[in-house]
């Protein structure tokens, strides 16, 4: 399977926890999102890498959120001190690069449960 | 702020009905996309239109771009029930790089 993969699918976890999400794109992509989707609502933008260097940073995103992609390929994303608003499906995407973004290949997500 | 807003939010419609959906943002876009996101599942991608005026066909699909880039249509053709699902429209706003800003969705049920 060379698409979009995330672990893990499924973390509950109490308010106040750390949770650390991974995100492996398709190999040859060099850009890499980061999405936040809550049921009904579109994915909202997190963060954006270009290989290893993270180039866009979403103003809604707290201190509490933290993203790497230290050697280009995989990346983390972790939440400090987990909130119960943090509930979400959290979507990681990768693409082609280029001028404009090009079509983005959505993994299956992770859907964070805080309670 | 910058938004992108779809109409309709919910559309049912019988099986080989026409449906619509419009996308409207508040500034203009440097290009649009297309997703489709199935119950359950994540979007995957449709289409991208980049010109403006840009009129393409998938099919039974047909997606327009505004002339001023700022709107744009998809519109599904006798519909079927693997039609079922949310359909957003996606794009970054001119010198908004990388940062793709997705609509509110249209949530399409088909009825048999």
């Amino acid at each position: 399977d060379t698409g979009v993969s995330q672990d893990p699918r499924h973390k509950i976890t109490k308010r106040g926890q750390n949770v650390t999400f991974r995100c492996d794109p398709i190999s040859e992509h060099n850009r890499l999102y980061w999405y936040r989707q809550t049921l009904g609502q579109g994915p909202e933008f997190l963060t954006y890498f270009q290989n290893e260097a993270q180039l866009e940073k979403s103003r809604l995103l707290s201190d509490r959120f933290s993203a790497e992609r230290p050697k280009g390929s995989f990346s983390t994303l972790e939440i400090q001190r987990t909130e119960q608003g943090d509930s979400a499906m959290y979507l990681c995407a990768s693409s082609p690069d280029g001028f404009l973004p090009y079509e983005q290949y959505f993994g299956p997500g992770t859907r964070l449960t805080v309670t | 702020g910058q938004q992108v807003m779809q109409i309709p939010q919910y559309q049912h419609v019988q099986e080989g009905e026409d449906f619509t959906t419009y996308c409207n943002s508040s500034t203009t876009l440097s290009n649009i996309q297309w997703y489709k996101q199935r119950p359950g599942g994540h979007p995957v991608f449709l289409i991208q239109l980049v010109k403006s005026g840009e009129v393409k066909k998938q099919k039974r699909l047909t997606f327009q771009f505004g002339e001023a880039k700022k709107n744009s249509s998809l519109h599904i053709t006798a519909t079927q029930t693997t039609d079922v699902g949310t359909y957003f429209c996606a794009g970054p706003f001119s010198g908004g790089y990388q940062k793709v800003t997705f609509g509110t969705g249209t949530k399409l049920q088909v009825i048999p």
